[in-house]
This record gives structure tokens, sequence and C-alpha cells, in this order.
């Protein structure tokens, strides 16, 4: 089935450093991922939307400026938390829109813990 | 706005015990809905879903029926077992612009032998 490969599981950063995590779909081709943000115990807030080769389109209240997206391909697009801080802890977690209504897959999650 | 709210957990059954978790949504027009599991470590994965009002979506051994009179899309299991402990979610999808997912909070569920 559509595999979606979600790299790093685990990342530990310190604050005002930036941490890149990476969506890579390996049999498929995903033209539209979804970045979502889950707080503990809170359920999964969508981020933004990207569509391969344009811009992303971030929900209300999230900083563009500080959740770069980039989906350059149709297999690899990736957020990096720019300038990190302990508030952006969170589980962030990636998923591809499958074709033809077949829904969606998920990538199994990022843990970031800014110290 | 659409929304999706679902029964506040953590829930802890012993095994073999009957499974209810509830789920009503708020929502412009009939969108789809749909049940998500998530295993420890590990991403979602879509358990059962529904499309239309009165659809039954079942895998599992789980349940859950599109009802559109309460705007509601319960999950049920007969009987549980320890490989069920999870994390389940309710989600709608929203039927303008980018096809969206709205999910509730989800619902952390412990079965014990």
């Amino acid at each position: 089935g559509a595999v979606v490969s979600q790299h790093p599981s685990r990342v530990i950063c310190k604050s005002g450093t930036s941490v890149k995590i990476e969506c890579r779909s390996l049999d498929f081709q995903a033209t539209t991922m979804f970045w979502y943000r889950q707080f503990p115990k809170k359920s999964l807030m969508l981020m933004a939307t990207s569509n391969e080769g344009s811009k992303a389109t971030y929900e209300q209240g999230v900083e563009k400026d500080k959740f770069l997206i980039n989906h350059a391909s149709l297999t690899l697009s990736t957020l990096t938390v720019t300038s990190a801080h302990p508030e952006d802890s969170s589980f962030y977690i990636c998923s591809a829109l499958l074709g033809g209504g077949a829904g969606y897959t998920f990538g199994s999650g990022t843990r970031l813990t800014v110290v | 706005g659409n929304s999706v709210t679902q029964m506040e957990g953590p829930v802890t059954l012993s095994e073999e015990a009957f499974l209810t978790i509830n789920c009503t949504y708020t929502a412009t027009g009939y969108p789809s809905l749909f049940w998500y599991v998530q295993y420890p470590g590990e991403g979602l994965q879509l358990l059962l879903k529904a499309t239309k009002a009165d659809d039954k979506g079942s895998n599992k051994g789980f349940e859950a029926t599109y009802r559109k009179e309460t705007t509601s899309f319960h999950l049920e299991k007969g009987s549980v077992q320890v490989s069920d402990s999870a994390v389940y979610f309710c989600a709608l999808r929203e039927i303008q612009g980018a096809q969206k997912l709205v999910f509730g909070q989800g619902t952390r569920l412990t079965i014990n032998p």
C-alpha cells in the first residue's frame, strides 16, 4: 500500500536552532501533503497544506516564517521549524492525499523536544 | 466551521468487554466520516469509514454507522482484545477546498487481560 516515511522519529534540539522534518512517499506520488501538530492529549491540528511546486497554504494562526514547508518534488515534503523554542515542542505528523478517492496515508510522526 | 467531538479518555476495559467511543460532528453538508487508529510509536491508520448517511463502516470487528439525524459516528466493538489498545481518532473530510481532515481530540483505549 501507499507508505509515507517520516524522519526523524524523535529529535531534541537547543533553543534558537532549526530542525527539518522530512516526509517521503515511497511508492506513489504525493501531489498534496498535509502537516499536523499534535499537543499532548489534544487532537491533530492542521498546520498547512502543501501542493507540489507551489507555496503552502497555512491555517490561521500558523506562522509561515517559522514553519517553513517545502514540497519541491512529488515524493518529498519537508517542514522546517526555524529558531525553535520550547513552546514548539510537540508531535508533528505529515499526511499525503491519495489519488482516486483512496483517502490519506500518514507518516509515523516526529516528536520534537526543544530544550 | 467544521468540528468533531469525541468522548474524553482514557478508556480502560477488560478483555472481551463491549466498547463504545462516541463521536459527534458539526459540518456543512454531508462529509465523509472516518475512524483512525494510532498504535504506540506508529502513524495513523485508517480503521473504517462511511461516505453517506446510514452507511456502516466495519473492519477488524469494529463498526460505526453514519447517523445524520444525530450527527454521530460512534465506534463500537463487541469484544475487545489487548491488541486493540491504541488511540482512536474520529475525523471528517471537508467537502470543499483541499479535502482536509478535521480530527476529534482522540481517545486513548487500554485493554487489560
